[in-house]
């Protein structure tokens, strides 16, 4: 059974940046067969799709809105990819979610989620 | 740029109620849209995916369905574990739906 972990800073200063990792167990990774994506939920509203990265580590798709400050790694030795997302503002506060899926399909393993905050 | 609207943005319903749920596609994108529901304070939960195929372990009073570009959930009879909010995605660009919110009537 896949689950995921996020991990990373809750609070982050404005024009900084954001880094967030998700830790997989119950898989690798760079299986064939995985897509890893971040999601977000700014406080009272609804999801935002960010991005996600495929099992070979190089393909990768984001959201427009996100595409000139954001980047999606994997970390096939620790088990984990990451979220960073550069230049942040008040904008971007929300709670981070990792999950995955099959590339090409539905987000069928979440994690919990994590609470990111962007004040000074 | 794809938008998904969807519809209604709050149903109050009551236990027992037929309850859909639309999300319409701007254009003709995949035909791939997958339904989450979200519970406060938890990750959402994939119900459907491959716009009408049931997630393993998810009740069958959920259902989905497509006409054109209109996508569809149905919960049957509401039950009291479905009041939660609910998303449509599709495929094409991994956007959602603004989301429904299901409460008690």
């Amino acid at each position: 059974q896949v689950q995921l972990q996020e991990s990373g800073s809750g609070l982050v200063k404005p024009s900084e940046t954001l880094y967030l990792t998700c830790d997989v167990s119950g898989a690798s990774v760079g299986s064939a067969g995985f897509s890893w994506s971040w999601i977000r939920q700014p406080p009272g509203k609804g999801l935002e799709w960010i991005g996600y990265i495929y099992f070979d580590g190089v393909t990768t798709n984001y959201n427009p809105s996100l595409k000139n400050r954001v980047g999606i790694s994997i970390d096939r030795f620790k088990n984990y990819f990451s979220l960073t997302l550069s230049s942040v503002t008040a904008a971007d506060t929300a709670v981070y979610f990792c999950a995955g899926g099959g590339p090409g399909d539905a987000f069928d393993v979440w994690g919990q989620g994590t609470m990111v905050t962007v004040s000074s | 740029d794809i938008q998904m609207t969807q519809s209604p943005s709050t149903v109050s319903a009551s236990l027992g109620d037929r309850v859909t749920i639309t999300c319409r596609a701007s254009q003709t994108i995949s035909p791939w849209v997958a339904w989450y529901q979200q519970k406060p304070g938890k990750a959402p939960k994939l119900l459907i995916y491959q716009t009408s195929t049931l997630q393993r372990g998810v009740p069958s009073r959920f259902s989905a369905s497509v006409s054109g570009t209109e996508f569809t959930l149905t919960i049957s009879s509401l039950q009291p574990d479905d009041f939660a909010t609910y998303y449509c995605q599709q495929y094409s660009t991994y956007l959602f739906g603004g989301g429904t919110k299901v409460d008690i009537k």
